[in-house]
């Protein structure tokens, strides 16, 4: 079955600074790679997936991710943070076969932005 | 396409009163996913529809709680009786087998008191 670690809770950031997130995930075969951001009192949205192809990926809001097989890992990156980009960030993986119909959330990392 | 719709938002309810959440997935997703979060647990999926159809329900967390999918437009989540430790915010979300993505609503924000 596949699990997937964030190991930073919370991370804090000044603006303007550059930021990672980290993801590890376990899954023997192909994995779908996502990561969601969730804004306070929202819902999960779609930032970037990854499911073949250049494994770097552009996602939305100036994100990007890098899948890196050899690592188990899929962190998201962001050269510039933003104050609007505090939030809660989520790492999911699922199976080829099943697509997203299985996925496995991280716990979630907390992005604080000070000015 | 207006995304996945929840409602309502929140719901504040008595311990043992009935609660029904409403889903409403986007046109032409053929699965849907009912989730619970909390602090303490994080992100668990209760349950998914494939074609109106539960495939997967063992993330329900007792009896009390069921949900159905009457048909590709419509999803509840019933909780009944409601206990405190049933608060939480509930989302919903879906999928279709093409795009490989799932759309979370906005979810409901329930309390019971």
């Amino acid at each position: 079955a596949q699990s997937v670690t964030q190991p930073d809770i919370h991370i804090t950031v000044s603006e303007g600074a550059s930021l990672e997130l980290r993801c590890n995930y376990s899954y023997g075969a192909t994995p779908y790679l996502f990561w969601y951001v969730q804004s306070p009192g929202q819902g999960l949205q779609l930032l970037l997936k990854y499911f073949s192809g250049d494994t770097l990926v552009q996602g939305i809001k100036g994100f990007e991710a890098e899948f890196k097989r050899s690592q188990s890992s899929f962190n998201l990156r962001k050269p510039s943070v933003h104050w609007s980009d505090a939030a809660e960030y989520f790492c999911a993986v699922g199976a080829e076969e099943t697509g997203a119909n299985n996925l496995f959330f991280g716990t979630g990392t907390r992005l604080t932005v000070i000015p | 396409d207006a995304g996945v719709i929840q409602s309502p938002r929140h719901e504040v309810t008595e311990m043992g009163q009935e609660v029904t959440l409403r889903c409403k997935p986007i046109s032409g997703h053929n699965s849907l996913f009912w989730y619970r979060q909390t602090m303490m647990r994080g992100l668990e999926l209760l349950i998914y529809f494939n074609n109106n159809v539960p495939i997967d329900d063992s993330g329900m967390p007792e009896d009390r709680f069921s949900a159905k999918m009457p048909n590709a437009s419509f999803s509840t989540l019933k909780i009944q009786p409601s206990e405190p430790r049933d608060s939480a915010v509930y989302f919903c979300a879906s999928s279709d087998r093409v795009v490989n993505i799932q759309y979370f609503g906005a979810g409901t924000r329930l309390s019971v008191l």
